[in-house]
């Protein structure tokens, strides 16, 4: 099935470190979602994006949608030890429902102290 | 609120066999989708449920269905199971399924096939 390419893969950082990521389209999605997965959970969301060139912020997590609409970028500032877990983005293309998500290929953040 | 709920979190089964799968959505939301998650393939659509009909679907032999209740809780069912169907399921619901109604994911269903 279809999967968004998503990148880094994997990242080390330190405590303290800012972090992005990236998702990148073949296709136009007209909703652009980031979530947190941490081991044995569901994703949780963290950030939702409904117009191009939106910049939405969460605390420390910032995303945008990319102008093109066919890319998005997740931000964290200033990392801490809880924010290790698997990142993913997911994008919507439906107009009239946005209910069939394609997820990207997940980001694995770690931090060390 | 309560959120998505999921049962059974964990499930051993042997291929032939069938399963079902049971999703209790958040208080209110009427659009429930399933997704089944791999290391291989990652995450993949199943299927959206709203009003008890079936309104999207993702690319999964029939051998996956499912439905939904008036009171939105949803099953999801699995015949003939086959080893590659080891995965955990995970259903996700929205108010309406609508554009700025994003998607709350349960804790999933660890499916296993022996």
């Amino acid at each position: 099935g279809q999967q968004l390419n998503q990148s880094p893969q994997s990242m080390f950082i330190q405590e303290g470190e800012d972090v992005s990521m990236n998702c990148t389209s073949s296709s136009i999605f007209n909703t652009w979602l980031w979530y947190k997965q941490d081991p044995g959970e569901g994703p949780v969301l963290l950030i939702a994006l409904y117009k191009a060139g939106e910049l939405t912020s969460n605390g420390r997590l910032t995303a945008q949608f990319g102008i093109t609409r066919k890319d998005s970028f997740l931000n964290i500032s200033a990392s801490i030890p809880s924010d290790v877990g698997i990142y993913f983005c997911a994008g919507s293309v439906n107009t009239g429902t946005a209910s069939k998500l394609t997820f990207g290929t997940g980001t694995r953040l770690q931090v060390t102290l | 609120k309560a959120g998505v709920t999921q049962t059974p979190r964990y499930l051993i089964k042997t291929r032939g066999q069938q399963v079902t799968l049971s999703c209790s959505p958040i208080s209110g939301h009427r659009s429930v989708s399933w997704y089944q998650q791999t290391p291989g393939q990652g995450l993949q659509f199943l299927f959206e449920y709203f009003s008890e009909t079936q309104r999207n679907k993702g690319n999964f032999p029939g051998r996956f269905s499912g439905r939904q209740f008036s009171n939105s809780r949803s099953e999801m069912n699995v015949s003939t199971l086959e080893l590659g169907d080891s995965a955990l399921y995970l259903c996700a619901s929205s108010y309406d399924g609508g554009r700025g109604q994003p998607q709350h994911f349960g804790d999933g269903t660890r499916l296993s096939i022996l």
